[in-house]
């Protein structure tokens, strides 16, 4: 089964509202990656984070990687149009050799005018 | 950033002929590369992993002789899909890298099987 869960599955978000989705993981993580794929697009790297509650930011995007190291989040605000597309984490196992990421479901956005 | 280059992005084909996708690394040498599966709003599924002058390592579940792997060079590796049915119908994506941090994906091959 899937090994990283990640929820919501799809998020309706009006324009300039904040959101937040998030990662876990039945395993500990040696880290988890953010990417974004827009419609019709393919998946682009956003960040890693690599150390025990680290937290990133980019602009309007706050990412965070729990204490334990098997959850993530990452926060939204202010929500642009630009921002519609699925967000997707992934996650390498400890026991895994690198590149062999584990994705979520992934979080679907749509942005509201 | 690293470029991956896929090849085709589309294709259609009758049921029971195979059909190869090409994964290119353009301006990096990639001695592995990572294919996946993706069905319509469903994550990636990582189908195998491709290494450069040695066989894949498939995951489980993955059948070796439906999905064959060819990885000859270091910028250049193909996924084949063997006598394929409606069933093996997906987007399928190919991934690499030049660092150990971050992974750089294909255009995608949305394949077709009527």
């Amino acid at each position: 089964g899937q090994q990283v869960m990640q929820i919501p599955q799809y998020q309706h978000v009006q324009e300039g509202e904040d959101f937040t989705t998030y990662c876990n993981s039945s395993t500990t993580l040696s880290n988890i990656q953010w990417y974004k794929q827009r419609p019709g697009g393919h998946p682009v790297f956003l960040i890693q984070l690599v150390k025990s509650g680290e937290v990133k930011k980019q602009k309007r995007l706050t990412f965070q990687f729990g204490e334990a190291k098997k959850n993530s989040s990452l926060h939204i605000t202010a929500t642009q149009t630009t921002d519609v597309g699925t967000y997707f984490c992934a996650g390498l196992r400890e026991t895994d050799s690198w590149g062999k990421l584990q994705f979520g479901a992934g979080t679907q956005v749509v942005v509201t005018p | 950033g690293a470029v991956v280059s896929q090849h085709p992005s589309r294709v259609i084909c009758k049921s029971g002929t195979s059909v190869k996708i090409e994964c290119r690394s353009l301006d990096f040498q990639a001695t592995t590369m990572f294919w996946y599966r993706q069905f319509p709003k469903q994550s990636l599924m990582l189908m195998a992993t491709s290494n450069e002058g040695s066989k894949a390592t498939y995951e489980q579940g993955v059948e070796k002789d439906k999905f064959l792997i060819n990885h000859a060079s270091l910028t250049l590796s193909t996924l084949t899909v063997t006598s394929a049915h409606p069933e093996d119908s997906s987007f399928y994506i190919c991934s690499a890298s030049p660092l150990v941090e971050k992974l750089f994906f294909g255009s995608g091959t949305q394949l077709s099987v009527l």
